[in-house]
């Protein structure tokens, strides 16, 4: 079956700081892989998505590239802010997928100090 | 334009009663679902519809029931709600058409059940 892991949080870092949160899927067949991000008291949001492989997505200083042949889609930012501080979850939809239908990660809790 | 919003925000219910939770969208979305949301579990689906008065189980049915008699609403239902269902619970819809199909979601609804 289809599964997402990502790597446990919470991540904790200083302002300006350099992101990097893993993300590995398992998937029959070629998804899309997406990154949603989870504000304080809020829904998920889109980050940023790939549709196919070496595809980039990128989106708010986040950037995220599918990585066929180590079924990954890490997302990384070159200087994170306070205004980071979210839970992001990574996610993959199948093609031919009735439904759209998405699997979530567990998500990755991030936290920025000033 | 409301996006997707969610009825009621928060709930406290004792083992045994029921409720339902109703997610209305205005940007005419095909797809609806309903997902919860559990520490380290990320959003696991519960029900999705892919039309009006069509409905389908997802990861975790049991213990809950759905309905899709119009096209922006989709119902969830707790018949007799358990500890175990103490959860957020997330609504999100989105279009099948086009390539790319972005679900969008919203704020949740937070239910505790003693």
């Amino acid at each position: 079956g289809n599964s997402v892991t990502q790597m446990e949080g919470p991540v904790t870092l200083s302002e300006e700081a350099f992101l990097t949160i893993n993300c590995t899927y398992t998937a029959t067949g070629y998804p899309s892989l997406f990154w949603y991000v989870q504000y304080p008291g809020e829904g998920l949001q889109l980050l940023l998505k790939a549709t196919k492989a070496d595809d980039k997505g990128s989106n708010k200083g986040f950037e995220a590239t599918y990585r066929k042949e180590t079924t990954s889609f890490h997302l990384e930012k070159g200087s994170v802010q306070v205004s980071d501080s979210a839970v992001y979850f990574c996610a993959l939809m199948r093609t031919a997928n009735a439904g759209n239908m998405l699997t979530f990660g567990g998500g990755t809790r991030l936290m920025v100090k000033p | 334009n409301a996006g997707v919003t969610q009825t009621p925000k928060f709930r406290v219910l004792k083992t045994g009663q029921s409720m339902t939770l109703l997610c209305a969208q205005d940007m005419n979305h095909e797809y609806m679902y309903w997902y919860r949301q559990d520490p380290g579990m990320g959003l696991r689906l519960i029900h999705y519809s892919v039309g009006e008065g069509t409905t389908a189980k997802g990861e975790v049915p049991d213990g809950y029931n759905v309905s899709r008699l119009k096209k922006q609403n989709f119902l969830l239902g707790l018949e007799s709600a358990a500890p175990s269902q103490t959860s957020v619970y997330f609504c999100a819809s989105s279009s099948r058409v086009g390539f790319f199909y972005e679900q969008y979601f919203g704020p949740g609804t937070r239910l505790t059940v003693t």
